[in-house]
């Protein structure tokens, strides 16, 4: 089945300084890479995705990479802002594609 | 679209008493998971629904928790009985039909069994 590794755990960034995720995947097959952000007390919401047919997506100030190669891909925040404290799951879909499987999370805190 | 709803938001009970979670996924989605979420744990998925079929229920720690889904736009999930160990957060999310796997989830309920 998928193993998705996510690194790092926390990070912390200074305002308009950029913040980047890391995540690993095993499954070769996988062919989508969703990240969700989830803010305190709600449910995690979808921010962005990749299909595998494509090396980078950007929508404003984020932006996912994929490296099918190494089977890694990442996301990126430039010109970061306060409403971007959340945490931050990756996610890959497992060879069945119905389940997802999750990082273990990254807690972002920008600093003001 | 109102996205997926969840009731209640918060849920405190005593050892030993029934649970019941509700979830009302999005219209015109085929597809309904539940997760829990705990610190130690992460997100666990649960149980997997498609077409209102229970697909999958590995996922379902014991007997004590069940899962229905009566018709397209309602799911529970019921513990019973509840454990101080049952607490976490509970999630449901949906998927539309076909493509690929982009699940939509609900502001989850907060279970707390004292």
């Amino acid at each position: 089945g998928e193993n998705v590794e996510q690194h790092p755990s926390t990070l912390s960034v200074q305002e308009g300084d950029s913040a980047v995720i890391k995540c690993t995947y095993s499954d070769s097959a996988s062919n989508y890479f969703p990240w969700y952000k989830q803010e305190l007390g709600k449910g995690p919401q979808l921010i962005i995705d990749i299909r595998s047919n494509v090396g980078e997506k950007k929508d404003q100030r984020i932006a996912v990479t994929l490296n099918k190669t190494a089977k890694h891909f990442s996301l990126h925040i430039t010109e970061t802002q306060p409403e971007d404290s959340a945490v931050y799951f990756c996610a890959a879909p497992r060879s069945n594609d119905y389940k997802l499987s999750f990082g273990a999370g990254t807690t972002v805190t920008v600093r003001a | 679209d109102a996205g997926v709803i969840q009731s209640p938001r918060h849920e405190v009970t005593e050892m030993g008493q029934e649970v019941t979670l509700r979830c009302k996924p999005i219209s015109g989605h085929n597809s309904l998971f539940w997760y829990r979420q705990t610190m130690m744990r992460g997100l666990e998925l649960l149980i997997y629904f498609n077409n209102n079929v229970p697909i999958d229920d590995s996922g379902m720690p014991e007997d004590r928790f069940s899962a229905k889904m009566p018709n397209a736009s309602f799911s529970t999930l019921k513990i019973q009985p509840s454990e101080p160990r049952d607490s976490a957060v509970y999630f449901c999310a949906s998927k539309p039909r076909g493509g690929i796997n982009i699940q939509y989830f609900g502001a989850g309920t907060r279970l707390s069994v004292l």
